[in-house]
């Protein structure tokens, strides 16, 4: 069955840049796009960002753009979200998804809590 | 950027009663909208998509509804489990992906 593995998250301070991993199995990894979806405490759900199946595409919300990237290797079914000049306001609970065929999100990663402060 | 207003924030429902949550687009999404459940501490579960979708495996009793900018979630006879929130998500219109802020359903 398919499953998502978050890791990487933590206790960073402002300026500072950690990243984030969610490996994938069950799955055809390299034929799907997948997300970045974050969740702040207490609030509701933000999407972060997107890779297309091959790599070739990437977007990010105005938020993050030009602080965060979103990679992958499909050669080790893992998608990488690397987080620059990490904000307090970055703080959140952070989950991998995979996409269905048309942008939304069937498969979740269970979540990973990157917390930003001095 | 297209935005998505759920009502209401909270709902109170008696078992084996109704559950109606709305979801309302900033513009028309046509069909391409997605519905979740999250219960605390867990990540969201997808229930719905395309508007009126269900899931496998998700129970007969959650239904969706709507197109454009109207959308509706119906839980038609509320069970203990269902106690959640409820996000709805566009994906017509992106970047970005957008959800809306979330109805609380709460067992009375």
């Amino acid at each position: 069955q398919v499953q998502l593995v978050d890791s990487g998250g933590g206790v960073v301070q402002p300026g500072r840049s950690l990243r984030l991993s969610c490996a994938a199995s069950g799955f055809i990894f390299s034929s799907y796009a997948m997300h970045w979806v974050r969740q702040a405490p207490g609030k509701g759900l933000e999407w972060v960002a997107l890779m297309s199946y091959d790599g070739g595409n990437e977007y990010y919300a105005d938020s993050v753009k030009g602080r965060f990237t979103i990679s992958r290797d499909n050669s080790k079914n893992t998608l990488f979200l690397q987080m620059d000049s990490l904000i307090t306001e970055d703080t959140a609970v952070y989950y991998c998804a995979k996409t269905a065929s048309f942008d939304y999100f069937d498969h979740w990663g269970q979540g990973i809590l990157v917390t930003v402060s001095s | 950027e297209i935005v998505m207003t759920q009502s209401p924030a909270t709902l109170s429902v008696s078992p084996g009663e109704r559950a109606t949550l709305s979801c309302r687009a900033s513009q028309s999404v046509s069909s391409n909208l997605a519905w979740y459940q999250q219960k605390p501490g867990q990540a969201p579960r997808l229930l719905i998509f395309g508007a009126s979708t269900r899931v496998t495996g998700i129970p007969a009793r959650f239904s969706g509804s709507g197109s454009g900018t109207e959308f509706t979630l119906t839980i038609s006879s509320l069970q203990s489990e269902d106690s959640a929130v409820y996000y709805c998500q566009q994906y017509k219109h992106w970047p970005p992906l957008t959800f809306g802020g979330g109805t609380k359903v709460e067992i009375k």
